[in-house]
């Protein structure tokens, strides 16, 4: 089983949409989760990190659901800038690379006039 | 933004050829990675540091090494590039590593390189 788990999309929206991302990690010890963007051709960068209490940051919330292993991402009002692949990340706990972060393969967005 | 460039941005070399990638810092963090980044796979640790002359590996290792010889440059060397190797190499650095605590990695722009 991946570590990270998402669903690649793409999801198609109109703008002023709102949008939802799921995913799922493997080891319920994984104590830190975040939300990396990444644009075409250009490296990953830090959305927001997601907190047991959930967290909001404008326009984006980060749930976390321990219970099932779960990171929510959601986009209300979408913009056309909000087009990306939104990356997924949770702690490694095991092993020799313990505390390192493990990446999702990402969830393409497409933000449509 | 944090201070973290790469070198070269664009590279073509041969199979069988040594490669050397550069990652440099002007943050003072502790940690730097390099990542790998591939159509199917998202990113994929290669190697790690934990500080100067401490390094560790990643997911996907073979065929590489590193070294860290100062706390601002963590190199990626391809001893003998393959064209498996062909991919897209982030480098990235955080200040706090290990459990619970709240260290998002700031990534460089990457480098593209071609193995032919």
């Amino acid at each position: 089983r991946k570590e990270v788990e998402q669903d690649p999309g793409p999801f198609n929206v109109p703008e002023g949409a709102t949008v939802a991302f799921n995913c799922t990690y493997s080891n319920s010890a994984s104590q830190s989760f975040f939300w990396y963007r990444q644009d075409c051709r250009k490296e990953p960068k830090l959305l927001m990190s997601v907190y047991s209490s959930g967290n909001e940051d404008g326009r984006f919330t980060a749930q976390l659901n321990r219970a099932s292993q779960y990171i929510s991402l959601l986009i209300r009002d979408s913009k056309l800038s909000d087009s990306a692949t939104y990356l997924c990340v949770a702690e490694m706990t095991y092993g020799g690379s313990q505390g390192n972060l493990i990446f999702g393969k990402g969830t393409k967005l497409s933000v449509k006039p | 933004d944090a201070g973290i460039t790469q070198s070269p941005r664009h590279k073509v070399t041969e199979t069988g050829t040594p490669v050397t990638l550069r990652c440099h810092q002007t943050e003072n963090h502790r940690y730097m990675y390099w990542y790998r980044q591939d159509p199917g796979h998202g990113l994929r640790l290669i190697h790690y540091s934990y500080g100067v002359k401490d390094t560790d590996k990643g997911e996907v290792s073979d065929g590489y090494s590193v070294s860290r010889s100062k706390t601002e440059d963590f190199l990626l060397t391809l001893e003998s590039a393959t064209s498996s190797q062909t991919s897209v190499y982030f480098c990235a650095i955080s200040e706090l590593r290990g459990r619970g605590a709240n260290y998002g990695y700031t990534f460089g722009s990457g480098t593209r390189l071609t193995v032919v």
